[in-house]
């Protein structure tokens, strides 16, 4: 049961121009939302966070946008260079959750992002 | 500088030879996990430790074992091999898990292959 799904294995992308990665979720008690960056033969990284208070959050290039009702959220790079070519997570957690649940992060599959010069 | 290390960074064993992946973090993290990346599936918990003596079940911790004697070590042992433990295995830290928001610092990866 895949609670944080990227649809999208891959996304090809000019430089300069708009990346959009998209993550939709189906557990209602995520609250938290992150977005990892990864490169080849390195572990993730952060990148972004939201909580479910807001709808936007902005930091430099990078702008993850959430929609609660529709349980969607998005990472926007603007504009997009050629070292944002990565492996993009997107990942969720539920403050409430308790138990087993307690501090775990729920990772989507990834999408792979080229940014052609 | 900080950061998580994890050794060795390429492992390849055969089935039922028990092997330890080390991992270690020097910014006196509380919360430490073990996840697996696997093509297709994304990173999948294995075990997680919220502290010194204190581990518990991801989702999927079947073949594996954990353990927290001190604060900054978390090694991940595979008692008996077998080939669909042949993955991509991550270590990573956080000043006390998910619920605070701190996020977590991943090391760069251990791949192992069991044939």
């Amino acid at each position: 049961d895949q609670q944080v799904k990227q649809n999208s294995p891959s996304l090809s992308v000019q430089e300069g121009r708009i990346s959009i990665l998209n993550c939709d979720y189906t557990n209602s008690m995520f609250d938290y939302f992150l977005w990892y960056k990864k490169y080849p033969a390195e572990g993730p990284t952060f990148l972004i966070s939201i909580s479910s208070i807001k709808d936007k959050n902005e930091d430099g290039r990078f702008t993850v946008f959430l929609n609660k009702s529709a349980k969607h959220l998005s990472l926007h790079i603007v504009p997009s260079q050629p070292g944002d070519s990565a492996v993009y997570f997107c990942a969720a957690s539920a403050s409430y959750a308790g138990g087993t649940s307690y501090g775990k992060l729920t990772f989507g599959q990834g999408t792979i992002l080229t940014v052609h010069p | 500088e900080a950061q998580v290390t994890q050794n060795p960074r390429y492992l390849i064993t055969v089935t039922g030879k028990k092997l330890t992946v080390t991992c270690s973090q020097n910014m006196n993290h509380e919360y430490m996990s073990w996840y697996r990346q696997d093509p297709g599936l994304g990173l999948r918990q294995i075990y997680y430790s919220m502290n010194v003596e204190v581990t518990d079940k991801g989702d999927v911790p079947e073949g594996y074992k954990v353990s927290r004697k001190e604060k900054r070590n978390f090694p991940l042992i595979l008692e008996s091999p077998s080939p669909n433990q042949t993955s991509l295995y991550f270590c990573a830290s956080s000043l006390s898990g998910g619920q605070s928001r701190s996020p977590l610092h991943f090391g760069n990866g251990t791949r192992l292959t069991v044939t």
